[in-house]
């Protein structure tokens, strides 16, 4: 398996719904990062997962919670979000963890806020 | 955090033409240069990467320079196809390494 996945693909919520999103990885990567990314912009990071430990919060609400289960998966809880928040959800992965691995990217989760 | 300049912001060309995207960066310890192509809602794909022992590198109808004194990298796309048009991101290390910044982007429109 060599691609990063995402489910779900489309969600929307209201203001006070609690949902979450996941990303799975089986290619071995130690490094995981959840970007949002709003229409006509470049990825934003969020968060980053180095073996499976947060090393890296960009200063991102709390109504954003990430969470890192094992090494493949990565889930980003959703609560209490605002209308501002819909973006396009990106989880992506590196074998290991710093600016000189590539990255690749999941298909996404387009998320609405109502 | 690295600042990443992208230029053009949109670009189009006939078709069989070439493409030029210039980005520049400011960390100079900065050493891994990615550009990633992401066509109308689908995810970022990275179609070529350039690291700073060499100055350039080709994979058939791209390629991708690397002035290191200049702190820019370009990309360029010869004999363009309307499957090349999508919005184009370079990408360059931060200053502490953790991460990379990624560029504005460039929308490519490649015109039959």
């Amino acid at each position: 398996d060599t691609e990063v996945t995402q489910t779900p693909k489309h969600l929307v919520m209201g203001m006070t719904n609690k949902k979450s999103l996941k990303c799975e990885q089986h290619m071995g990567h130690r490094a995981m990062y959840w970007y949002k990314q709003k229409a006509k912009k470049p990825p934003e990071l969020m968060f980053v997962y180095s073996y499976e430990k947060l090393s890296i919060n960009e200063s991102v609400p709390s109504r954003f919670s990430p969470e890192c289960p094992n090494s493949s998966l990565l889930n980003l809880h959703l609560h209490a979000l605002q209308p501002e928040d819909s973006a396009l959800y990106l989880c992506a992965s590196s074998q290991e963890p710093g600016a000189e691995e590539t990255q690749y990217f999941g298909p996404g989760t387009r998320l609405l806020v109502l | 955090g690295e600042n990443v300049e992208q230029h053009p912001s949109t670009l189009s060309v006939q078709e069989g033409d070439s493409a030029v995207i210039k980005c520049t960066y400011s960390d100079s310890a900065s050493n891994y240069f990615p550009w990633y192509k992401q066509e109308l809602g689908k995810r970022p794909q990275l179609i070529i990467d350039i690291r700073s022992n060499v100055g350039e590198k080709k994979d058939q109808r791209i390629a991708v320079t690397l002035n290191k004194t200049a702190k820019h990298f370009s990309l360029h796309i010869t004999e363009t196809q309307p499957e090349d048009s999508a919005v184009y991101f370079c990408a360059a290390p931060s200053n502490t390494g953790n991460q990379f910044y990624f560029g504005t982007g460039t929308s490519l429109t490649v015109i039959p």
